[in-house]
């Protein structure tokens, strides 16, 4: 089935610098999503992607679906305390029936102040 | 507007039990899908109901069943629980149920926590 490779596993950074992470996947897919999770809530979500090549800012986030539809990166400029979580990427195929999301392992965000 | 909302937060069952989790929509969106959230792992599909019709099912046993309501609310169904069922069972709702762009951008709810003994 379908798989998404997400790194790295876990970063520890400093207030105020910057962090980026990515997704790879074998197969193509049509739409890729970033979300970040607080710990015992569910997944919320930072920014949609819809078009190959396509690169999207929400804030300090920024984020971009890969030309070959394969892959995607999140980077966070200047990191908040309250970055802290874990960011998960998904993606979206036509290739499977309905519109189920094939999600990443997840990236840990420690953020020291 | 409220978002996704489930019920309920937290379950404690005992192996062999049955339990009913319960999710409504955003309001306006026709489609609700279930995901399995093992600790340490991300979320993994279960199923997706569009206008009360399955549109997709992953890769789980028939203990799992699910349905969705006139109304668009949805209900997932676990038989026979055994331990490895402990999870966050999360609901996510679009508009539609297919992928289309934005408008099967999927809204996640808060989960409820499943925990079996």
């Amino acid at each position: 089935g379908q798989q998404l490779n997400q790194s790295p596993q876990s970063m520890f950074i400093q207030e105020g610098e910057d962090v980026s992470m990515n997704c790879t996947s074998s197969s193509i897919f049509n739409t890729w999503l970033w979300y970040k999770q607080d710990p015992g809530e569910g997944p919320v979500l930072l920014i949609a992607l819809y078009k190959a090549g396509e690169l999207t800012s929400n804030g300090r986030l920024t984020a971009q679906f890969g030309i070959t539809r394969k892959d995607s990166f999140l980077n966070i400029s200047a990191s908040i305390p309250s970055d802290v979580g874990i960011y998960f990427c998904a993606g979206q195929s036509k290739e499977t029936s309905g519109s189920r999301l094939t999600f990443g392992e997840g990236t840990q965000l420690t953020v020291n102040p | 507007d409220a978002g996704v909302t489930q019920s309920p937060t937290h379950l404690i069952k005992t192996r062999g039990q049955q339990v009913t989790l319960r999710c409504s929509p955003i309001s306006g969106h026709k489609s609700v899908s279930w995901y399995q959230q093992v600790l340490g792992q991300g979320p993994q599909f279960i199923f997706q109901y569009y206008e009360k019709e399955e549109r997709g099912r992953g890769n789980f046993p028939d203990r799992f069943s699910a349905r969705q309501f006139p109304n668009y609310s949805s209900e997932l169904n676990v038989n026979a629980l055994l331990l490895g069922d402990s999870a966050l069972y999360l609901c996510a709702s679009s508009l539609v149920g297919r992928t289309s762009g934005k408008t099967d951008t999927q809204y996640f709810g808060p989960g409820t926590r499943l925990t079996v003994l």
